[in-house]
Protein backbone atom coordinates (compact mmCIF):
# COMPACT_ATOMS: atom_id res chain seq x y z
CA UNK A 1 0.00 0.00 0.00
CA UNK A 2 1.04 3.54 -0.52
CA UNK A 3 1.98 5.76 1.86
CA UNK A 4 3.47 8.14 4.02
CA UNK A 5 5.99 6.46 7.30
CA UNK A 6 6.87 8.44 10.09
CA UNK A 7 9.18 7.02 12.75
CA UNK A 8 10.02 6.71 15.48
CA UNK A 9 6.70 6.85 16.66
CA UNK A 10 7.59 8.65 20.22
CA UNK A 11 11.13 10.42 20.94
CA UNK A 12 12.54 12.05 23.54
CA UNK A 13 15.41 14.70 23.61
CA UNK A 14 17.47 15.38 26.08
CA UNK A 15 18.93 19.57 26.88
CA UNK A 16 21.14 20.53 24.41
CA UNK A 17 20.80 17.26 21.95
CA UNK A 18 19.50 17.32 18.26
CA UNK A 19 17.29 14.79 17.03
CA UNK A 20 15.84 13.54 13.67
CA UNK A 21 12.75 12.07 12.77
CA UNK A 22 12.49 10.11 9.94
CA UNK A 23 9.62 10.53 7.13
CA UNK A 24 9.05 8.55 3.53
CA UNK A 25 6.75 8.44 1.27
CA UNK A 26 5.96 6.17 -1.28
CA UNK A 27 3.61 7.92 -3.45
CA UNK A 28 5.77 8.88 -6.05
CA UNK A 29 4.42 12.89 -4.44
CA UNK A 30 6.71 15.49 -5.05
CA UNK A 31 5.75 17.76 -2.60
CA UNK A 32 6.36 17.30 1.40
CA UNK A 33 5.59 19.13 4.41
CA UNK A 34 6.18 19.11 7.73
CA UNK A 35 4.12 20.41 10.79
CA UNK A 36 4.05 20.56 14.14
CA UNK A 37 1.08 20.54 16.36
CA UNK A 38 0.51 21.44 20.41
CA UNK A 39 -2.58 20.72 22.27
CA UNK A 40 -5.55 22.45 21.24
CA UNK A 41 -4.09 24.13 17.91
CA UNK A 42 -3.92 23.66 14.32
CA UNK A 43 -1.13 22.39 12.53
CA UNK A 44 1.91 25.05 12.01
CA UNK A 45 3.79 24.88 9.02
CA UNK A 46 7.78 23.92 9.74
CA UNK A 47 9.07 23.15 6.30
CA UNK A 48 8.23 22.10 2.79
CA UNK A 49 10.15 21.11 -0.26
CA UNK A 50 8.67 20.95 -3.81
CA UNK A 51 11.56 19.30 -5.33
CA UNK A 52 14.58 17.46 -4.50
CA UNK A 53 17.62 19.30 -3.23
CA UNK A 54 14.98 21.99 -2.45
CA UNK A 55 13.00 23.19 0.27
CA UNK A 56 11.83 26.31 1.63
CA UNK A 57 11.01 27.47 5.14
CA UNK A 58 7.01 27.60 6.82
CA UNK A 59 6.12 29.96 9.60
CA UNK A 60 8.24 28.46 12.49
CA UNK A 61 11.44 27.66 10.79
CA UNK A 62 13.61 28.52 13.88
CA UNK A 63 15.35 25.89 15.67
CA UNK A 64 15.22 23.11 12.77
CA UNK A 65 16.43 22.26 9.43
CA UNK A 66 15.76 19.75 6.60
CA UNK A 67 17.03 17.80 4.28
CA UNK A 68 15.62 16.53 0.74
CA UNK A 69 18.19 14.33 -0.70
CA UNK A 70 15.89 11.84 -2.12
CA UNK A 71 12.45 12.36 -3.86
CA UNK A 72 10.81 9.75 -1.14
CA UNK A 73 12.38 10.93 2.37
CA UNK A 74 12.21 14.64 3.84
CA UNK A 75 13.99 14.02 7.29
CA UNK A 76 13.24 16.97 9.89
CA UNK A 77 16.22 17.94 12.42
CA UNK A 78 14.99 19.31 16.00
CA UNK A 79 18.33 21.18 17.13
CA UNK A 80 19.28 22.34 20.63
CA UNK A 81 18.24 25.79 19.37
CA UNK A 82 14.60 24.88 19.31
CA UNK A 83 14.10 25.57 22.79
CA UNK A 84 10.26 24.14 23.26
CA UNK A 85 10.36 21.04 21.09
CA UNK A 86 7.93 19.09 22.82
CA UNK A 87 4.76 18.60 20.02
CA UNK A 88 3.13 16.63 17.77
CA UNK A 89 5.32 16.66 14.33
CA UNK A 90 3.22 15.29 11.15
CA UNK A 91 5.07 14.70 7.54
CA UNK A 92 2.39 15.09 5.27
CA UNK A 93 2.84 14.80 0.69
CA UNK A 94 1.01 16.11 -2.33
CA UNK A 95 1.67 16.28 -6.25
CA UNK A 96 3.43 19.12 -7.03
CA UNK A 97 0.33 21.20 -6.85
CA UNK A 98 -1.18 20.68 -3.46
CA UNK A 99 -3.67 23.46 -3.21
CA UNK A 100 -5.50 20.67 -6.09
CA UNK A 101 -4.22 17.79 -4.34
CA UNK A 102 -4.94 16.81 -1.19
CA UNK A 103 -1.90 16.55 1.60
CA UNK A 104 -1.09 12.92 2.84
CA UNK A 105 -0.35 12.58 6.27
CA UNK A 106 1.83 10.02 8.02
CA UNK A 107 1.30 9.10 12.04
CA UNK A 108 3.29 11.41 13.62
CA UNK A 109 5.89 11.12 16.00
CA UNK A 110 5.76 12.96 19.63
CA UNK A 111 9.00 14.48 20.54
CA UNK A 112 8.83 14.84 24.76
CA UNK A 113 11.92 16.31 26.62
CA UNK A 114 14.07 14.00 29.03
CA UNK B 1 -1.63 36.81 5.94
CA UNK B 2 -4.80 34.82 5.68
CA UNK B 3 -6.06 33.06 8.40
CA UNK B 4 -8.36 30.53 9.24
CA UNK B 5 -11.29 30.35 12.25
CA UNK B 6 -13.14 27.35 13.79
CA UNK B 7 -14.95 29.02 16.93
CA UNK B 8 -16.64 26.14 18.05
CA UNK B 9 -13.55 24.06 20.10
CA UNK B 10 -15.87 21.73 20.95
CA UNK B 11 -19.52 20.22 19.73
CA UNK B 12 -21.24 17.23 20.75
CA UNK B 13 -24.16 15.28 18.83
CA UNK B 14 -26.27 12.50 19.48
CA UNK B 15 -25.30 9.19 17.30
CA UNK B 16 -27.55 9.64 14.34
CA UNK B 17 -28.24 12.89 14.13
CA UNK B 18 -26.97 16.01 12.21
CA UNK B 19 -24.26 18.37 13.00
CA UNK B 20 -22.29 21.72 11.75
CA UNK B 21 -19.13 22.49 12.12
CA UNK B 22 -18.28 26.33 11.27
CA UNK B 23 -15.53 27.81 9.89
CA UNK B 24 -14.68 31.39 8.42
CA UNK B 25 -11.45 32.52 6.75
CA UNK B 26 -10.09 35.98 5.89
CA UNK B 27 -8.54 36.43 2.60
CA UNK B 28 -8.55 39.11 -0.73
CA UNK B 29 -7.65 36.27 -3.25
CA UNK B 30 -9.99 34.86 -5.26
CA UNK B 31 -8.88 31.18 -6.16
CA UNK B 32 -8.51 29.12 -3.71
CA UNK B 33 -9.14 25.53 -2.38
CA UNK B 34 -11.00 24.83 1.09
CA UNK B 35 -10.32 21.69 2.94
CA UNK B 36 -11.46 20.01 6.00
CA UNK B 37 -9.74 16.93 7.79
CA UNK B 38 -9.92 14.48 10.60
CA UNK B 39 -7.75 13.63 12.75
CA UNK B 40 -9.49 10.70 14.99
CA UNK B 41 -7.75 9.59 18.15
CA UNK B 42 -5.10 7.96 16.15
CA UNK B 43 -3.95 11.02 15.37
CA UNK B 44 -3.64 10.58 11.56
CA UNK B 45 -5.27 13.33 9.24
CA UNK B 46 -7.67 12.19 7.00
CA UNK B 47 -9.59 14.22 4.07
CA UNK B 48 -12.68 14.63 4.29
CA UNK B 49 -13.87 17.05 1.75
CA UNK B 50 -12.45 19.72 -0.69
CA UNK B 51 -14.30 22.77 -2.23
CA UNK B 52 -12.64 24.85 -5.24
CA UNK B 53 -13.40 28.09 -4.25
CA UNK B 54 -14.52 28.80 -8.23
CA UNK B 55 -17.21 26.02 -7.76
CA UNK B 56 -20.41 27.16 -6.85
CA UNK B 57 -21.99 24.17 -6.17
CA UNK B 58 -21.22 22.53 -2.83
CA UNK B 59 -19.15 19.56 -2.33
CA UNK B 60 -20.36 16.54 -0.48
CA UNK B 61 -18.53 12.98 0.31
CA UNK B 62 -21.25 10.44 1.43
CA UNK B 63 -22.67 11.93 4.69
CA UNK B 64 -20.74 14.93 4.50
CA UNK B 65 -21.33 18.42 2.87
CA UNK B 66 -20.13 21.80 3.10
CA UNK B 67 -21.79 25.15 2.50
CA UNK B 68 -19.33 27.77 1.09
CA UNK B 69 -20.54 30.87 1.49
CA UNK B 70 -17.47 32.76 -0.60
CA UNK B 71 -18.67 36.32 -0.18
CA UNK B 72 -18.93 35.66 3.90
CA UNK B 73 -16.15 33.63 3.36
CA UNK B 74 -17.30 30.68 5.66
CA UNK B 75 -17.05 26.92 4.83
CA UNK B 76 -19.09 24.75 7.20
CA UNK B 77 -18.96 21.20 7.51
CA UNK B 78 -22.31 19.16 7.74
CA UNK B 79 -22.41 15.52 9.14
CA UNK B 80 -25.84 13.58 8.61
CA UNK B 81 -26.67 10.56 10.73
CA UNK B 82 -23.47 10.76 12.89
CA UNK B 83 -21.45 7.66 13.48
CA UNK B 84 -19.41 6.94 16.67
CA UNK B 85 -16.21 6.92 14.28
CA UNK B 86 -16.96 10.24 13.44
CA UNK B 87 -15.53 11.51 16.82
CA UNK B 88 -12.03 13.45 16.25
CA UNK B 89 -10.70 17.12 15.89
CA UNK B 90 -11.86 18.28 12.96
CA UNK B 91 -9.90 20.72 11.29
CA UNK B 92 -10.71 23.77 8.62
CA UNK B 93 -7.90 24.60 5.88
CA UNK B 94 -7.72 27.05 3.25
CA UNK B 95 -4.98 27.15 0.26
CA UNK B 96 -3.86 29.59 -1.97
CA UNK B 97 -4.05 28.38 -5.64
CA UNK B 98 -0.65 28.18 -7.05
CA UNK B 99 1.16 28.83 -3.10
CA UNK B 100 2.68 25.61 -1.83
CA UNK B 101 0.98 25.95 1.90
CA UNK B 102 -1.44 25.03 3.87
CA UNK B 103 -3.19 27.25 6.52
CA UNK B 104 -5.02 25.47 9.13
CA UNK B 105 -7.04 26.46 11.85
CA UNK B 106 -7.54 25.78 15.38
CA UNK B 107 -9.88 22.43 15.33
CA UNK B 108 -12.92 21.53 16.47
CA UNK B 109 -13.35 18.72 18.66
CA UNK B 110 -16.08 16.54 17.83
CA UNK B 111 -18.09 13.93 20.46
CA UNK B 112 -20.65 11.78 19.39
CA UNK B 113 -22.82 10.52 22.50
CA UNK B 114 -24.57 7.09 22.24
Amino acid sequence: DGGITQSPKYLFRKEGQNVTLSCEQNLNHDAMYWYRQDPGQGLRLIYYSQIVNDFQKGDIAEGYSVSREKKESFPLTVTSAQKNPTAFYLCASSQQDYSNQPQHFGDGTRLSIL
Amino acid sequence: AQTVTQSQPEMSVQEAETVTLSCTYDTSESDYYLFWYKQPPSRQMILVIRQEAYKQQNATENRFSVNFQKAAKSFSLKISDSQLGDAAMYFCAYGLAGAQKLVFGQGTRLTINP
